[in-house]
This record gives C-alpha cells, sequence and structure tokens, in this order.
C-alpha cells in the first residue's frame, strides 16, 4: 500500500520570497510518479508539477520546482518569488503500477502567502 | 480542450434520499475518478473506470456506486444519504492508467 505524508499542516511565506513543503511517501512499487496539485479557495484541483519516480532529473515549471530524493522517499516542492496567487492548500500524491495506479493523496498543506 | 465538467456543481438532499452526481472527462480521456474531500478525512478515492469497467475501488460502503458510459462520461450514485456524506466530490480524468489526472471544479453535496 502506498501512504504520502505531509508533515507541516500550515506554511506561511512573504511575498517574493522562497518556501518549501515538504512530503515524504512509501511504496514498494519501482513504477510510481509524483505530484503536487494545489486546491486554491474555488476548491478546484490544479496540477503543479508531475515527477517520474524513473527520472533522476528534478521536475521544473517556471517558479515551482522540486527536490527529488529517491533513496530517501522524499519529495519536496519550492515556489520561488511566491505571489499571492499561491496560496491555496497544496497536496502531495503518489501513483505506482502495482496499485493500478491509484492515486493517494496527503494530509494537505496550507500555504498562506503575507503581501 | 475543454476541461473535466461536473453537474450539478451544488446540492442539498436529505438523509434516506439517493443523489447522483455526473462527470465529463475531457475529450480522449478513458479514465474517470471519483474522490470525496471532507475536512476531516481529506481526500478519500472513492472510484475509477477505465473503458466502462471498474478498476480501483475505495473502502466505502455499497450505498456508493459509480458507472461509465461507452462516451466515457461518468456517474455517481449515493443511496441513503447519510449526515456524514456531506462532502465535496471531485471527479478526475485521465488518458490511461499511468497517466496525470485533471479535476473537474467538484459537485458540494450537503445531506440535511
Amino acid at each position: 500500500a502506498q501512504t504520502v505524508t505531509q508533515s507541516q499542516p500550515e506554511m506561511s511565506v512573504q511575498e517574493a520570497e522562497t518556501v518549501t513543503l515538504s512530503c515524504t511517501y512509501d511504496t514498494s512499487e519501482s513504477d510510481y510518479y509524483l505530484f503536487w496539485y494545489k486546491q486554491p479557495p474555488s476548491r478546484q484541483m490544479i496540477l503543479v508539477i508531475r515527477q517520474e519516480a524513473y527520472k533522476q532529473q528534478n521536475a521544473t515549471e517556471n517558479r515551482f520546482s522540486v527536490n527529488f530524493q529517491k533513496a530517501a522517499k522524499s519529495f519536496s516542492l519550492k515556489i520561488s518569488d511566491s505571489q499571492l496567487g499561491d496560496a491555496a492548500m497544496y497536496f502531495c500524491a503518489s501513483n505506482s503500477g502495482g496499485s493500478n495506479y491509484k492515486l493517494t493523496f496527503g494530509k494537505g498543506t496550507l500555504l498562506t502567502v503575507n503581501p | 480542450k475543454a476541461g473535466v465538467t461536473q453537474t450539478p456543481r451544488y446540492l442539498i438532499k436529505t438523509r434516506g434520499q439517493q443523489v447522483t452526481l455526473s462527470c465529463s472527462p475531457i475529450s480522449g480521456h478513458r479514465s474517470v475518478s471519483w474522490y470525496q474531500q471532507t475536512p476531516g478525512q481529506g481526500l478519500q478515492f472513492l472510484f475509477e473506470y477505465f473503458s466502462e469497467t471498474q478498476r480501483n475501488k475505495g473502502n466505502f460502503p455499497g450505498r456508493f456506486s459509480g458507472r461509465q458510459f461507452s462516451n466515457s462520461r461518468s456517474e455517481m450514485n449515493v443511496s441513503t444519504l447519510e449526515l456524514g456524506d456531506s462532502a465535496l466530490y471531485l471527479c478526475a480524468s485521465r488518458t490511461s492508467l499511468a497517466d496525470t489526472q485533471y479535476f473537474g471544479p467538484g459537485t458540494r453535496l450537503t445531506v440535511l
């Protein structure tokens, strides 16, 4: 079974600064994918970034990047130059071939961006 | 491409009633998944359908059921509603089981 743990229920950052959200996961599969989703107050779940486990290179999407440490089963999200629109609940998630790629979510981290 | 759409967006029912929620996936996506989101339990997986077949199922009672049609649209049904069924129900679609899931805006169900 997969598990995803987000140890920071809440985080805050000043506008224009950098923040890192933590995530650890556990899976016995070798074939899996990791995701960060963002859920703003509108409740629409939006994909932020995706990482394939077989890729050593960390994924980046504009101001968003990940630090994927496969041996440590760690998958943190770094947001650079934080903007007010980044304020949201952030969910870390994983899926694996062994579970028919069922998506498992962490409990989420609520990010506040202060002006 | 149009995104995932869910109808209705808001729903109020009373205990004991049944409800049907609908989800239309992104064009070309053959997989549809359903999730329940509550403040206490977070995001919980209900089930996933791929090409009209249920491929994954979460740990929910039999009152929760679903189906997928030949055009990939999916419906979720909850019978004999309980107060604890009040939640945001999210639908997501993807092209294949290994692909990224894209979510709809959700249906907010309130059970009185």
